[in-house]
């Protein structure tokens, strides 16, 4: 069975330091790997996807990910944080046998960006 | 409107009732998926239809949970005998062909 894991419930960054979001999974096979954001009172937004090629991924916003199949993580990036970036952080997975919009999450990261 | 509509967008109901969430996927979108997040967890898939069908349901927790989405357009969640573990934000997402899935805002139910 595949799994998702966001190992912090929140993370507190400054403003215009860099950001990090965490996530790992478990699945059999190459999955399909994907970053969205849920802004409050807002449905999800995608924010970017790995599905093959340059393991670095770049995507809305300024943030980008990084594939890494040997630690079997895709952690959530950006350079410099805005206030605006604040929002909760959901980690997904889709294995190559499902549909494309059957996703596995994680249970979500709060990140809390301060002036 | 250009995105997912769900309505209502809150809905109360009391322990053993009966109830319909809807799902208005953007127009043109044949995929539909619908998720349930409860409270400091991810959202969890229930069903996915592909046109008027559903092509995986595996996610539906039990036979009080139903959906169905008769024109290939509007989807309905339906709950029969609600029951307080039912509690959760009812999320829809569609997806056109070569288009990344959008959610809704969700509809955010309360059993009590």
């Amino acid at each position: 069975a595949q799994s998702v894991a966001q190992p912090e419930d929140q993370v507190n960054v400054a403003e215009g330091n860099p950001l990090t979001v965490k996530c790992t999974y478990s699945v059999s096979g190459n999955p399909y790997l994907f970053w969205y954001v849920q802004y409050p009172n807002r449905g999800l937004q995608f924010l970017l996807k790995y599905i093959t090629g340059d393991n670095l991924v770049k995507g809305s916003y300024g943030f980008e990910a990084e594939f890494n199949k040997s630690q079997t993580s895709f952690h959530l990036k950006k350079p410099s944080a805005l206030v605006s970036d604040s929002a909760l952080y959901f980690c997904a997975v889709r294995p190559l046998t499902d549909s494309w919009g059957k996703f596995q999450f994680g249970a979500g990261t709060q990140v809390v960006v301060t002036p | 409107g250009a995105g997912v509509s769900q309505t209502p967008s809150n809905k109360v109901t009391e322990k053993g009732k009966y109830v319909e969430l809807r799902c208005d996927p953007i127009s043109g979108h044949t995929a539909l998926y619908w998720y349930r997040q409860s409270l400091g967890q991810g959202p969890e898939f229930l069903i996915y239809f592909q046109g008027t069908g559903a092509a995986d349901d595996s996610g539906l927790p039990n036979d009080r949970f139903f959906a169905v989405r008769p024109e290939g357009s509007v989807s309905t969640l339906k709950i029969q005998r609600t029951e307080r573990g039912d509690s959760a934000v009812y999320l829809c997402a569609s997806r056109g062909v070569n288009t990344e899935a959008f959610f809704g805002q969700g509809t955010r139910l309360t059993v009590v």
